[in-house]
């Protein structure tokens, strides 16, 4: 596609249910990166997809939170047993490879636990 | 580790110009990104500068980098109501791929 697409745009949920959400990046991207922004925050690193390279999980915040991708196409991030301070708008950003290419971000989604 | 600070808020006048301000305490920062987030969409690239340059020019945009002072300036000339807007600064290491940024600054453009 021309953009890096998310979905849902926007998902409300109850607190302890699982959720997924969806990026599908650039064609021909090769690097695809998932952040956390909470409500006047700058942006929270999580995970870091590169071809076919193990991914840098550093940033995911607990063992709620887990992230797929196959190959260099759609990653799915979950987050399990949700809680009230998930509650934040999740970006997908992809790029051509490492290093210092730019990162090209979706509109997000926007997350609410109730 | 990285740190990456910017003011939270600025505000001007439609067609003056805005000066948003970035400081980074990693000195071996070689990239540095400038972001604008629209209301409800993600963050758009709108200019980058390398680390062995002291400017950059494109269009009303200039970045000024003040590398001994760690210091990375955007100028928006004849700023307008659709300028409003987030504005990130982002650094990243040569050989990292992880950016660190900044909280944002918002630019609020008034009549």
């Amino acid at each position: 596609g021309a953009g890096v697409s998310q979905s849902p745009s926007n998902k409300v949920t109850e607190k302890g249910k699982d959720v997924e959400l969806r990026c599908d990046p650039i064609s021909g991207h090769t690097a695809l990166y998932w952040y956390r922004q909470r409500l006047g925050q700058g942006l929270e690193f999580l995970i870091y997809f590169q071809g076919n390279s193990a991914p840098d999980k550093s940033g995911l915040p607990s063992d709620r939170f887990s992230a797929e991708r196959t190959g260099e196409s759609v990653s799915t991030l979950t987050i399990q047993r949700t809680q009230q301070e998930d509650s934040a708008v999740y970006l997908c950003a992809s790029s051509r490879d490492r290093g210092n290419q730019p990162q090209h971000f979706g509109d997000g989604t926007r997350l609410s636990i109730l | 580790g990285e740190d990456v600070e910017q003011s939270l808020f600025l505000s001007v006048r439609e067609g003056d110009s805005s000066v948003i301000n970035c400081t980074y305490t990693d000195s071996s920062s070689t990239y540095l990104y400038w972001y604008k987030q629209e209301p409800g969409a993600g963050l758009q690239l709108l200019t980058y500068i390398f680390s062995n340059m002291d400017m950059k020019q494109d269009q009303r945009l200039t970045v000024l980098l003040n590398k001994k002072d760690k210091h990375l300036s955007l100028r928006i000339a004849d700023t307008q109501t659709g300028d409003s807007a987030i504005y990130f600064c982002a650094e990243m290491e040569g050989g990292s791929y992880i950016p660190t940024f900044g909280r944002g600054t918002s630019l609020i453009v008034h009549p």
